[in-house]
């Protein structure tokens, strides 16, 4: 079945550790997408990529890299800089232009030991 | 993009139409609105879309104003498992080199039995 497939589903970082978040699609998508969630707020955009090798920050990318090697995947590394990493991290692609109608994956709950 | 607001939460009953409302007073001629719902813990789900005719799909209908200055989502018959978060979002479709998708808060629809 065609999808987006995040993974782990849930992730335990220590104080000073990079992780990264796996994100991979099988539906051709050219755009892909990383958002953050806190409970009980709506979603932040973290980057976005339109194509592969090419990306953009969101409105909070401090702390926080990716890269777009191959159009199906599109990692996320929560850096040590971060210093409030603990939230619900969610993967999204869109088969246009940036904008179009989303499909997001089933998200990665980070927390902090 | 243009700025939407709505209810923090709404109730419903099982059954029901649940019509979740949305002002945006700002929107652009070229602006489309979309609608997406996050079940707890999973990513959103896209559910309709519409520039200034009222649309219908499988899961809902979406009535704009004429002015085009607020809209409606309505789900004609609720069910326990359409308990959710609603998000309303405007911005223009199709336009590649814009910013991605904006989430505000949305609406926490609870259907009660």
């Amino acid at each position: 079945d065609g999808g987006i497939t995040q993974s782990p589903k849930y992730l335990f970082r220590k104080e000073g550790q990079n992780v990264t978040l796996s994100c991979e699609q099988n539906l051709n998508h050219d755009a892909m997408y990383w958002y953050r969630q806190d409970p009980g707020q709506g979603l932040r955009l973290i980057y976005y990529s339109q194509i592969v090798n090419d990306f953009q920050k969101g409105d909070i990318a401090e702390g926080y890299s990716v890269s777009r090697e191959k159009k199906e995947s599109f990692p996320l590394t929560v850096t040590s800089a971060q210093k409030n990493p603990t939230a619900f991290y969610l993967c999204a692609s869109s088969e246009t232009g940036v904008g179009e109608k989303l499909f997001f994956g089933s998200g990665t709950q980070l927390s902090v030991l | 993009d243009a700025k939407t607001t709505q209810p923090p939460s709404m109730d419903c009953a099982e059954g029901r139409a649940a019509n979740l409302p949305c002002n945006h007073s700002t929107i652009s001629g070229n602006e489309y609105v979309y609608w997406y719902r996050q079940i707890h813990s999973q990513g959103p789900q896209y559910i309709i879309h519409g520039l200034k005719n009222n649309e219908t799909n499988e899961m809902a209908s979406l009535i704009i104003t004429e002015d085009r200055k607020s809209s409606t989502l309505i789900l004609p018959h609720a069910t326990l498992r359409d308990t959710a978060v609603y998000y309303c979002i405007v911005r223009v479709a199709m336009n590649s080199g814009n910013t991605p998708l904006v989430f505000g808060k949305g609406t926490r629809l609870s259907v009660i039995a």
